[in-house]
């Protein structure tokens, strides 16, 4: 089992839908979580971190679950300028601390 | 300008050459990280280094190695490259916090074709 598992998609949603995906991890001793966005053939960007108590950033709500072990990315009203693929990534710090990416939930708005 | 930069954006080599990936930075960051990325594994880290001094083994370090010249320029090597070294290579920069907690920065990435 991966460490780190999402859904490949593709997700294919109208614009102006909500659409929302998971990530789940397999350490409980994960500590610190994250959402990047990653347009084709670009590097990754920061979209969020993820808050024990969940957070909001216009349109992107992130929220972390630690019971069930996984965090998730909810999008409002998306865009076309919506479509990329979004990495979770998870930290672990312990004796060796490791970050582990996610392999990507891959977006489409479509008009 | 941009804040992380890798050169060569773009390499085609053979197997059993020896290739480096460059990467420097104008942000200032102390730390600096070398993955790759696959289609369908997502990124992996290959080296890091928290500071000038220090070198650390990431999850698939072996047929790898790094070099921190100075706290801006952090650079790769594939000793003598193989075909299932080709990937996408990104470069990223942090702030020292501790851990992996901070925001990473990533550089545009090199596509390594190895035939």
């Amino acid at each position: 089992r991966k460490e780190v598992e999402q859904d490949p998609g593709p997700f294919n949603v109208p614009e102006g839908a909500t659409v929302a995906f998971n990530c789940t991890y397999s350490n409980s001793a994960s500590q610190s979580f994250f959402w990047y966005r990653q347009d084709c053939r670009k590097e990754p960007k920061l979209l969020m971190s993820v808050y024990s108590s969940g957070n909001e950033d216009g349109r992107f709500t992130a929220q972390l679950n630690r019971a069930s072990q996984y965090i998730s990315l909810l999008i409002r009203d998306s865009k076309l300028s919506d479509s990329a693929t979004y990495l979770c990534v998870v930290n672990t710090y312990s004796s060796a601390s490791k970050i582990i990416f996610g392999s990507g939930t891959r977006l489409s708005i479509r008009p | 300008d941009a804040d992380v930069t890798q050169t060569p954006r773009n390499r085609i080599t053979k197997t059993g050459k020896r290739i480096m990936l460059e990467c420097s930075q104008t942000k200032g960051h102390d730390r600096m990280y070398w993955y790759r990325q696959d289609p369908g594994l997502g990124l992996r880290l290959i080296y890091y280094s928290f500071d000038v001094k220090d070198i650390n083994k990431g999850e698939i370090s072996d047929g790898y190695s790094v070099s921190r010249q100075a706290q801006a320029k952090f650079s790769l090597s594939l000793e003598s490259a193989i075909p299932n070294q080709t990937a996408l290579y990104f470069c990223a920069t942090s702030v020292g916090q501790g851990g992996f907690q901070e925001t990473q920065y990533f550089g545009p990435g090199t596509r390594l074709l190895v035939l």
